[in-house]
C-alpha cells in the first residue's frame, strides 16, 4: 500500500531563513510525487511536480528514491509562503492521490 | 473559464441520513475526483469518474456512491451516514487519460453529521 508521511505538523520560521517541509512515501512502483499548497481562504493548488524539476515561487523538491523523500525547500522563507503544504503521490493503476496529513508552514516577521 | 464549484457549502445531518453533494467541473475536464478531508488530516481518495464511470475507488465502504453526468459535472453520494462522515468533501477536475494530469480542486462542502 501506498503511504505519505509528512513528520511535521508545524513549522515556523523568521523571513528570511531557509525552509525545508518533509515528506517521505513508501510505493513499490516508480513514485510521481507533487506538492500542493492552500494558503488561507483559498483553495487548494499544485505547487510543483518532480518530473517538471522546476522552481515555483523559490521552492524546489528534488525526489531521492534511495530515501523515499520529496522534501520541499526554499532558500529564503517569504511572509506570504505561510500556508498549508501538502505532499502527494500519485498511483497510475488506481488514478489516485495518496496526500501526506499536511504541514503548516508560519513565516514570522 | 470557469473553475470547480461545489453545493452546498456546507451542511448538517443527522446520523442514518443521506446526503447528496454536488461538483461542477472545470471547463473541458472530463474527470472528476472527490475526497474527504477529516479535520487535521490530508484528503483522502474516495473515488474518480472519467466519462461517467467509475475509474478507481480508494478505502471507503460502498455507501459511499457517485455518478457523473453527460456535462461531466458529478454527485457523491453517502448513505447510512455515521458521525466519522464529518468532514470537508473536495472535488476535483482534470483532463482524464492514462497519465496524471493536474487536478483543479473546488473549495469544498463542509458536512456535519450530528
Amino acid at each position: 500500500a501506498q503511504r505519505v508521511t509528512q513528520p511535521e505538523k508545524l513549522l515556523s520560521v523568521f523571513k528570511g531563513a531557509p525552509v525545508e517541509l518533509k515528506c517521505n512515501y513508501s510505493y513499490s512502483g516508480s513514485p510521481e510525487l507533487f506538492w500542493y499548497v492552500q494558503y488561507s481562504r483559498q483553495r487548494l493548488q499544485l505547487l510543483l511536480r518532480h518530473i517538471s524539476r522546476e522552481s515555483i515561487k523559490g521552492f524546489t523538491a528534488d525526489l531521492n528514491k534511495g530515501e523515499t523523500s520529496f522534501h520541499l525547500k526554499k532558500p529564503f522563507a517569504q511572509e506570504e509562503d505561510s500556508a498549508m503544504y501538502y505532499c502527494a503521490l500519485f498511483n497510475n493503476a488506481g488514478n489516485m492521490l495518496t496526500f501526506g496529513g499536511g504541514t503548516r508552514l508560519m513565516v514570522k516577521p | 473559464e470557469t473553475g470547480v464549484t461545489q453545493s452546498p457549502t456546507h451542511l448538517i445531518k443527522t446520523r442514518g441520513q443521506q446526503v447528496t453533494l454536488r461538483c461542477s467541473s472545470q471547463s473541458g475536464h472530463n474527470t472528476v475526483s472527490w475526497y474527504q478531508q477529516a479535520l487535521g488530516q490530508g484528503p483522502q481518495f474516495i473515488f474518480q469518474y472519467y466519462r461517467e464511470e467509475e475509474n478507481g475507488r480508494g478505502n471507503f465502504p460502498p455507501r459511499f456512491s457517485g455518478l457523473q453526468f453527460p456535462n461531466y459535472s458529478s454527485e457523491l453520494n453517502v448513505n447510512a451516514l455515521e458521525l466519522d462522515d464529518s468532514a470537508l468533501y473536495l472535488c476535483a477536475s482534470s483532463l482524464g487519460g492514462l497519465e496524471y494530469n493536474e487536478q483543479f480542486f473546488g473549495p469544498g462542502t463542509r458536512l456535519t453529521v450530528l
